[in-house]
């Protein structure tokens, strides 16, 4: 089973920042949060990782909290085309592991 | 870079009747991995390779669902026979060991009818 709790679904407009949460109370001190979405009809792709620093890369942000229990993925200026489920992963890194991908949440962007 | 290639797109057959699916990693790539997504689910992992050799296949069912990866490289899913239940988009994935990143190909969409 996942190990991650995200809300189903979240609405945003056009131009405006997305801020997706996940609760990952359980995870463990050699545990990466991960970040994919999929947009309609595609396989997932990866968004962003970290292990407790925050991190930004040139498709999002992802903040996570100082005791590693949740974390924010921030889309600064969400498009039509990031309409997707976004889903919240918690692996530990470098083992190869497979993902467990939960329901995710559903984003959906409007003009 | 070209990204992870699958084959055929999409997929219609009767039940009872056998399909294959062909996956293409990106080159370099030593894990590959094949995932079933249901209507409305999140992907849920089959079986992993790591080069020619099987990592996880616990979650495959062994008794109608096969796949090889020979030579390392591109890799192979056989369902025989098919059921209905077994209607989902087939994801093939391959991993970026320095990263430790997932790279999704666009997936086979099976109707089994």
């Amino acid at each position: 089973d996942a190990k991650t709790t995200q809300p189903p679904s979240m609405d945003c407009a056009e131009g405006r920042a997305a801020n997706l949460p996940c609760n990952h109370s359980t995870i463990s001190g050699n545990e990466y949060v991960y970040w994919y979405r999929q947009i309609h009809s595609q396989g997932p792709q990866y968004i962003i990782h970290g292990l407790k620093n925050n991190e930004t890369n040139e498709m999002a942000s992802l903040i996570i909290t100082e005791d590693r229990k949740s974390s924010t993925l921030i889309l600064p200026h969400a498009t039509l085309r990031d309409t997707a489920v976004y889903y919240c992963i918690v692996i530990v890194t470098q083992a190869g592991t497979a993902l467990i991908f939960g329901k995710g949440t559903t984003l959906s962007v409007s003009s | 870079e070209a990204g992870v290639a699958q084959s055929p797109r999409y997929k219609i057959i009767e039940k009872r009747q056998s399909v294959a699916f062909w996956c293409n990693p990106i080159s370099g790539h030593a894990t590959l991995y094949w995932y079933q997504q249901i209507l409305g689910q999140g992907p849920k992992l089959l079986i992993q390779f790591q080069n020619n050799g099987v990592v996880d296949d616990s979650q495959l069912p062994k008794d109608r669902f096969s796949a090889e990866r020979l030579k390392g490289v591109d890799s192979t899913l056989k369902i025989q026979p098919a059921k209905l239940e077994d209607s989902a988009v087939y994801l093939c994935a391959s991993r970026e060991t320095h990263t430790d990143t997932q790279y999704f190909g666009p997936g086979t969409r099976l109707t089994v009818l």
